[in-house]
């Protein structure tokens, strides 16, 4: 049971290519969650999901489109990437939105935009 | 914008002492509180949560809560190096009904053998 999947693990693009990063789960948990780690910057929500077909933004969602159209899957795609979207992007998921609820990270996937 | 702060550190301890790592926050009405690990190059994982004030105890980690001053932190006993990683402090605040980790840059130990 690998629970949470992350591909590609790295990634080197170019300005202005579009870009997805692919976040699998095997445990059906309702919650799913993109994050950016930056230095100085930690873990900033870019976009969440509750359930299949209901997403929302976070903190830093400009240049980022996502969609969750299978409870397992949650693909983050930059339409076309810039430099500053450089980063190491994780995927996250919960079983629930509630107040006490443990987000699982995946291993992370570490872009580079030339 | 709510906040959770840490001193980046490093902070560096001799094997076998106490790690003591400090997280505030800016939310009064926030209700839980994680403590993750993060090795260089890794993902965060999950090391406790506390929700009570007071002090909860797993081995050797005791994550302390206070609400009243906005204070969490996290006790290493018996530090090894292989507690050597980046302790990120997180907090489960509501925001527009809700609820969303904000998470602090995180602390970096360094145990010395």
């Amino acid at each position: 049971d690998a629970g949470i999947t992350q591909s590609p693990r790295y990634k080197i693009t170019e300005t202005g290519r579009q870009v997805t990063l692919m976040c699998h789960q095997t445990w059906s948990h309702s919650y799913m969650f993109w994050y950016r780690q930056d230095l100085g910057h930690g873990l900033r929500l870019i976009y969440y999901s509750a359930a299949a077909d209901i997403t929302d933004k976070g903190e830093v969602p400009d240049g980022y489109v996502v969609s969750r159209s299978k409870t397992e899957n949650f693909p983050l795609t930059l339409e076309s990437a810039t430099r500053s979207q450089t980063s190491v992007y994780f995927c996250a998921t919960a079983r629930g939105g509630g107040a006490g609820e443990t987000q699982y990270f995946g291993p992370g996937t570490r872009l580079l935009v030339l | 914008q709510k906040e959770v702060e840490q001193n980046s550190g490093p902070l560096s301890v001799p094997e076998g002492a106490i790690a003591s790592l400090n997280c505030t926050y800016s939310d009064r009405g926030s209700q839980s509180f994680f403590w993750y690990r993060q090795y260089s190059g890794k993902s965060p994982e999950l090391i406790m949560s506390i929700y009570s004030n007071g002090d909860k105890e797993d081995g050797r980690f005791t994550a302390q809560l206070n609400k009243a001053s906005q204070y969490v932190s996290l006790l290493i006993r018996d530090s090894q190096p292989s507690d050597s990683a980046t302790y990120l402090c997180a907090v489960n605040s509501r925001t527009s009904g809700t609820y969303k980790y904000i998470f602090g840059t995180g602390t970096r130990l360094k145990v010395l053998a």
